[in-house]
């Protein structure tokens, strides 16, 4: 059971290019979250999903997309990078529902930067 | 609107010591209550929770009780190991269908 994971995780980026954080679980949860994790700083929350095809914002969500198109995976864009981008990236999820533990399962990270 | 608030690291303690990390949040009604523990170079991961008041969490040791009255969670240890070194989260959620919202973190260094 490989849970949830991120590809890649580590990348430099320069300025303006783009590149899509891959997240990936096979526990057939239903929500799935990005989160971005500053130095020295708490997890901020970018974007969530409830479910396939329903996406929404998060606290910081300028800068990046996302889609839902299967339960499993959970893409996260960033267009035109910038440095106040460089961070790590974790995707998480958990299940939502009659037997939900309350539980977040996390990544192992991606850690990007943009110079 | 909800939040959590950690004392500040970082902490640094000897091995063996007891550990205390306090944590308050502010929420109406009765949230879920979680500490999560991120060790070096991973993501998180569930240390503990607890659902309802006077409830106590425990997991490896670490123990937090949920004190309606006090709206606090504090993460304590009788005797800390190397191996506690990681970073600390308190967390809350309202209900199953709420995000959870985490604190700053807590750094632990146990030194030897």
């Amino acid at each position: 059971n490989a849970g949830v994971t991120q590809t890649p995780k580590f990348r430099i980026l320069k300025i303006g290019q783009s590149m899509t954080l891959q997240c990936t679980q096979d526990m057939n949860h239903n929500y799935m979250y990005w989160y971005r994790q500053d130095p020295g700083m708490g997890l901020k929350l970018i974007y969530y999903s409830v479910g396939a095809g329903i996406t929404d914002k998060g606290e910081v969500p300028n800068g990046y997309n996302v889609s839902r198109s299967t339960t499993e995976d959970f893409p996260l864009r960033l267009e035109l990078a910038a440095p106040s981008q460089t961070s790590v990236y974790f995707c998480a999820s958990t299940y939502e529902g009659n037997r939900n533990t309350g539980e977040l399962f996390f990544g192992e990270g991606s850690r990007l930067t943009v110079l | 609107g909800n939040s959590v608030t950690q004392m500040e690291g970082p902490v640094t303690l000897s091995e063996e010591a007891f550990l205390t990390i306090n944590c308050t949040y502010t929420a109406t009604g009765y949230p879920s209550l979680f500490w999560y523990v991120q060790y070096p170079g991973e993501g998180l991961q569930l240390l503990l929770k607890a659902t309802k008041a006077d409830d106590k969490g425990s997991n490896k040791g670490f123990e937090a009780t949920y004190r309606k009255e006090t709206t606090s969670f504090h993460l304590e240890k009788g005797s800390v190991q190397v191996s506690d070194s990681a970073v600390y989260f308190c967390a809350l959620r309202k209900t199953s269908y709420d995000k959870v919202i985490f604190g700053p973190g807590t750094s632990l260094s146990v030194i030897p």
